[in-house]
């Protein structure tokens, strides 16, 4: 399988404890996308990495909140001392980001489904 | 502060009739509008895209409209068929935010055979 792959695919945890989701994008995108999807609504930007530029983490909702990616490779979500809000299906993308930035298709994983009791 | 808007959230046609999903949007930096189709416990799959220097592009059964000065993208699906039958979000990026997508909150299509 070439496409962005995510894992678990589904993650139950108690409120306060820390989770790790994982991000496995195509091979030779050079753009990493994370996003949020709560129950109902649409999808919502969290960060966004770009070669060895700093990222964009504009979207990130707290501290509680922080990404990493190893190269061009692999990508880890961590959301400290979960809380209920924080449930919802994280969804991460990637692209080739060759022809410019704006515009490109992105290529979405199944996500995970985290759920904070 | 939603930038786009899908005021419908759900949407039922009839076999071999025409889809039409609706999409506003309120940041005129914006220069790319996507389409993104997903299906219950899928990533959503990219559909179809527009410049915002063109007015129109077709694949297939697919075509977006974008009028500008009303600042509204449309996507059309013609024929619709049974398969067509999932949520359907629009989204759209602007050149000097990198390549991040703000997303609309998506309409649901049901086509009946």
């Amino acid at each position: 399988g070439a496409g962005v792959s995510q894992s678990p695919s589904n993650k139950v945890t108690e409120k306060g404890k820390d989770v790790e989701l994982r991000c496995d994008p195509i091979s030779g995108h050079t753009a990493l996308y994370w996003y949020r999807q709560r129950l109902g609504q649409g999808l919502e930007f969290l960060i966004y990495f770009q070669g060895n530029s700093a990222p964009d983490k504009s979207g990130l909702p707290s501290d509680r909140f922080s990404a990493e990616r190893t190269g061009e490779s692999v990508s880890t979500l961590t959301i400290q001392r979960t809380q209920q809000e924080d449930s919802a299906v994280y969804l991460c993308a990637s692209s080739l980001a060759l022809k410019g930035r704006s515009g490109e298709t992105q290529y979405f994983g199944p996500g995970t489904r985290l759920l904070v009791l | 502060d939603q930038q786009v808007k899908q005021n419908s959230p759900s949407l039922s046609v009839q076999e071999g009739r025409i889809s039409i999903l609706n999409c506003d949007y309120t940041n005129s930096m914006f220069d790319y509008f996507l389409w993104y189709k997903k299906y219950p416990a899928e990533g959503p799959t990219f559909l179809i895209s527009i410049s915002s220097i063109k007015d129109k592009n077709e694949d297939g059964r697919f075509t977006v409209f974008l009028n500008k000065s009303a600042k509204h993208l449309s996507l059309h699906i013609v024929p619709s068929q049974p398969g067509d039958s999932a949520v359907y979000f629009c989204a759209a990026s602007a050149w000097n935010q990198g390549g991040k997508l703000i997303f609309g909150q998506g309409t649901e299509l049901s086509v009946k055979p």
